[in-house]
């Protein structure tokens, strides 16, 4: 059983450019939510996808966007990049179930340079 | 803005010490869970303690919860010196599928 797989592992960008990172959910998963975790900082929520919607998003620009596939895999895009946005991406997933919340499993996280 | 606090922020112990790091939390909550990261990789899931649970065993872990402090603790007992990692509190709300909260985290090191 395939936990939650991140890809890539690693990137480094140019300020102004444009990145998409990606996310497949544990095995019986169906939601997915997006993490920034700056150098030695605790993550911070950037947006939660479920039914291929964004139902809930934390306090990040417009130019954070990101999208669920019907397969519940899930995509991170980041526009214009800045220097500011090198971090740690990572991605979790859960089963948002009937109501009681079950454990949320994280990926190895990409790690994004942006010089 | 980040709920959870850990405390302390930084823990070196020696192998075979137990470690207990503490978390503090601003709001009413769900369920509350610790993670551990190596080397700024993935977070691991630990372990899960729902608002209505007091204790909670797995391992060599022992998570308390008191939600009359809005605190927790995580008790990791006969250290090793491959529990080196950061570890996280991490909190959702009581309404609805709010996303994790998470603290700044406790970095322990086990010096073998």
């Amino acid at each position: 059983d395939a936990g939650v797989t991140q890809s890539p592992t690693h990137l480094i960008k140019t300020r102004g450019q444009q990145v998409t990172l990606r996310c497949s959910p544990k095995s019986g998963h169906d939601t997915v939510s997006w993490y920034q975790q700056a150098l030695g900082q605790g993550p911070q929520f950037i947006f939660q996808y479920y039914e291929e919607e964004e139902r809930q998003r934390g306090n990040f620009p417009d130019r954070f966007s990101g999208h669920q596939f019907p397969n519940y895999s899930s995509e991170l895009n980041v526009n214009a990049l800045l220097l500011g946005d090198s971090a740690l991406y990572l991605c979790a997933s859960s089963l948002r179930g009937s109501g009681a919340r079950t454990e949320a499993f994280f990926g190895q996280g990409t790690r994004l340079t942006v010089v | 803005s980040q709920q959870g606090e850990e405390d302390p922020q930084a823990l070196s112990i020696q192998e075979g010490e137990n470690a207990t790091m503490n978390c503090s939390y601003k709001t009413s909550i769900n369920n509350l869970q610790w993670y551990r990261q190596n080397s700024g990789r993935g977070l691991v899931h630990l372990i899960l303690i729902r608002s209505n649970e007091r204790e909670k065993h797995s391992g060599r872990l022992r998570v308390t919860l008191d939600t009359s402090k809005k605190s927790s603790s995580l008790l990791i007992t006969a250290s090793r010196a491959a529990d080196t990692a950061s570890y996280f509190c991490a909190t959702d709300a009581r309404s609805g599928n709010t996303p994790l909260v998470f603290g700044k985290g406790t970095r322990l090191s086990v010096i073998a």
